[in-house]
């Protein structure tokens, strides 16, 4: 079976650009979370849905970043005029229904900002 | 000072030792604590969870958490060249938002 899959797995733009990232999550997950990994660092949460539900962006760092999830299955992180602190590994992951799942991630998308 | 403490490392080790892991929280709030192994590269991977204080095993892995000190550690016996990786804790409470808290990892090696 398919895991979690994201697009592109490498993305290099130039500062000021926006980009967007892609997620497909588990087929049959409900639950879908965006963490950010810096060089080094362990995953920081960004935000997560339920479904369509977008019900915690909490940790989304900036009014720069915004994430959608318009028919509850695949979701897109986009991040408008990018800078050079955004360069980080952007992980997702989905968990399946029901309470207190475990969560399984994608490889995520590599972002280097020029 | 961060919710989730981890000693990044590295850590070097024999093939064939007994290998601990460590992390120490401050939220009492959590009750689920996981561990992930995460190569190069790749996205983590899900080793064990618990709920609440305890051990659970599997195979060459044990988790325990210790609630009272805030507590977790993952034991690897028999470590092999291919448990070289970086190990992440993670937790999160119960009820309310299922974001999971991090640990910075540690780096692991296990020489041949």
């Amino acid at each position: 079976g398919a895991g979690v899959s994201q697009s592109p797995r490498y993305k290099v733009a130039k500062r000021g650009q926006d980009v967007a990232l892609r997620c497909d999550p588990i087929s049959g997950h409900v639950s879908l979370f965006w963490y950010q990994q810096a060089l080094g660092q362990g995953p920081e949460f960004l935000t997560y849905f339920q479904n369509e539900a977008q019900l915690d962006k909490s940790g989304l760092p900036s009014d720069r970043f915004f994430a959608e999830r318009p028919e509850g299955s695949v979701s897109t992180l986009k991040i408008q005029r990018t800078q050079q602190e955004d360069s980080a590994v952007y992980l997702c992951a989905s968990s399946a229904p029901g309470p207190n799942q475990p969560q399984h991630f994608g490889d995520g998308t590599r972002l280097s900002i020029l | 000072q961060k919710e989730v403490e981890q000693d990044p490392g590295p850590l070097s080790v024999p093939e064939g030792a007994i290998v601990s892991l460590n992390c120490t929280y401050s939220n009492s709030a959590f009750q689920y604590f996981m561990w992930y192994r995460q190569y190069s590269r790749k996205g983590p991977e899900l080793l064990m969870y618990t709920y609440s204080s305890g051990n659970k095993e599997d195979g060459r892995f044990t988790a325990q958490v210790d609630k009272s000190s805030k507590y977790i550690s993952l034991f690897i016996r028999d470590s092999q060249p291919s448990d070289s990786a970086t190990y992440l804790c993670a937790m999160r409470a119960q009820g309310g938002s299922e974001k999971l808290v991090f640990g910075k990892g540690t780096k692991l090696t296990v020489n041949p």
